[in-house]
């Protein structure tokens, strides 16, 4: 069974960092591309990261760069994003996708349940 | 405010068919294919529809979608109670240079 799981989530204060795991299986995971997406509860989606299959392409939306790295280990099936200067806008939760493709598109067949990072003082 | 301009809600009775529309620009529905997302309550999104029209394994035939210029829609025939959910459009901003989605439309099934 494909399945993708994340973890990492948490409450944390504006300012300070987390680190979010995407555990894969079920799969070749380094077939394909993945992302992070989040969604603040009640709000509609918004594409967080994405990176291809050999992490040659990595893409952030704009209000993350800078402050959002995207990595994946093939070796460990895992997709991580480190989340650094956190700020109250970026509470919500997060979840990982897998894409289609070995890069990056908006085809995004398979996503895990979700972890909750909530950023507060 | 999302790239891609969904109507917030829309209902229809059990039977009926419903349509659901997005609409963007050139930079994304203009010049790339169109995917649907389906998020249930409580749950995570599903893939529902990929490059304009295509259904993964596994979704009904009930649902299909279509793409014209710079928008698309997404319509669900026999509707039923259980498609009562969130819907999303996704695309490629060549400008933004990532996905990005809807707004989302709520669906009830009255």
């Amino acid at each position: 069974e494909v399945q993708l799981v994340e973890s990492g989530g948490g409450l944390v204060q504006p300012g300070r960092s987390l680190r979010l795991s995407c555990a894969a299986s079920g799969f070749i995971f380094d077939d394909y591309a993945m992302h992070w997406v989040r969604q603040v509860p009640g709000k509609g989606l918004e594409w967080v990261s994405g990176i291809s299959w050999n992490s040659g392409s990595i893409g952030y939306v704009d209000s993350v760069k800078g402050r959002f790295t995207i990595s994946r280990d093939n070796a460990k099936n895992s997709l991580y994003l480190q989340m650094n200067s956190l700020r109250a806008e970026d509470t919500a939760l997060y979840y990982c996708a897998k894409d289609q493709r070995i890069t990056m598109t908006e085809h995004m067949d398979v996503w895990g349940k979700g972890t909750t990072v909530t950023v507060s003082s | 405010q999302s790239v891609l301009t969904q109507p917030p809600s829309a209902s229809g009775t059990p039977g009926q068919r419903v349509t659901i529309s997005c609409s963007g620009s050139s930079s994304n529905i203009g010049s790339n294919t169109v995917n649907w997302y389906q998020q249930l309550p409580g749950a995570a999104p599903k893939f529902l529809i990929y490059s304009n029209d295509q259904r993964p394994s596994g979704v009904p035939d009930r649902f299909s979608g279509s793409k014209s210029g710079t928008s698309a829609s997404l319509a669900i025939s026999g509707l039923q109670s259980e498609d009562e959910a969130d819907y999303y459009c996704a695309a490629w901003d060549d400008s933004l240079n990532g996905p990005v989605f809807g707004g989302g439309t709520k669906l009830t099934v009255l």
